[in-house]
């Protein structure tokens, strides 16, 4: 089953907007991470934030995590439109290996 | 640095038919391996993930099998496909002597079962 879903599932914006996309998950984790994936193509990672940990930055990447709701967001600055793909949230409960459960994403569209 | 090679990147194949799905893993030793699913506008499904050669685990029971005959190696295998097993198929690996780190994820393989 599906750990984290992220909200919304689609977004349009205009470059130079900002996109801000949540996620929110089901049991208590060790870390949770944001990957990319243009169409098609596998995922890359962007940014991991520890459960101890509430904001984390990373170039025009802003992700932060309230564990206590469960939730976290993932804040694209100034977007431009190579920045159009689908987003996925990912959550890590600890144990053997890094057995990440995804969340369904949202797909980001930026255009000119 | 390291790479990860999966192929083919597209398959299309009969019902009833065998699957071999094959990844590779440059410029690191032992590293942790993942063969994840993806349904169409979905999110991953992890199905298999090993930590050394022929220790294999199995996430979801399902018409599919995994075997690492190398270090480097990870095969994801059908005797028999079925239709639901068409999906974006995406192998990854992670640094073993790290504990939680991130994936890096290989390119896929689009697999059409007809």
């Amino acid at each position: 089953s599906q750990q984290g879903e992220e909200d919304p599932q689609a977004l349009s914006i205009q470059e130079g907007e900002n996109a801000t996309m949540n996620c929110s998950y089901k049991t208590s984790i060790n870390n949770l991470q944001w990957y990319r994936q243009n169409s098609g193509r596998g995922l890359v990672h962007l940014i991991l934030i520890r459960s101890n940990e509430r904001e984390k930055h990373s170039g025009r990447l802003r992700v932060t995590l309230d564990t206590s709701k469960k939730s976290s967001s993932l804040l694209i600055t100034a977007s431009r439109a190579a920045d159009t793909a689908s987003y996925f949230c990912a959550t890590d409960a600890g144990g053997t290996a890094s057995k990440l459960t995804f969340g369904t994403g949202t797909r980001l569209q930026v255009t000119l | 640095s390291q790479t990860i090679h999966q192929w083919p990147a597209t398959l299309v194949q009969p019902v009833g038919s065998p699957l071999s799905l094959e990844c590779t893993v440059e410029g690191t030793s032992n590293p942790n391996l993942y063969w994840y699913r993806q349904a169409a506008g979905r999110g991953l499904q992890l199905l298999f993930y090993s930590v050394g050669i022929g220790q294999i685990s199995s996430e979801v029971p399902q018409n599919l099998s995994a075997s690492r005959p190398q270090d480097r190696q990870f095969i994801l295998s059908s005797k028999k496909l079925l239709l639901s097993d068409s999906g974006f198929y995406l192998c990854a690996w992670s640094v073993s002597s790290l504990p939680r780190v991130k994936l890096f994820f290989g390119s896929g393989t689009q697999l059409s079962v007809l």
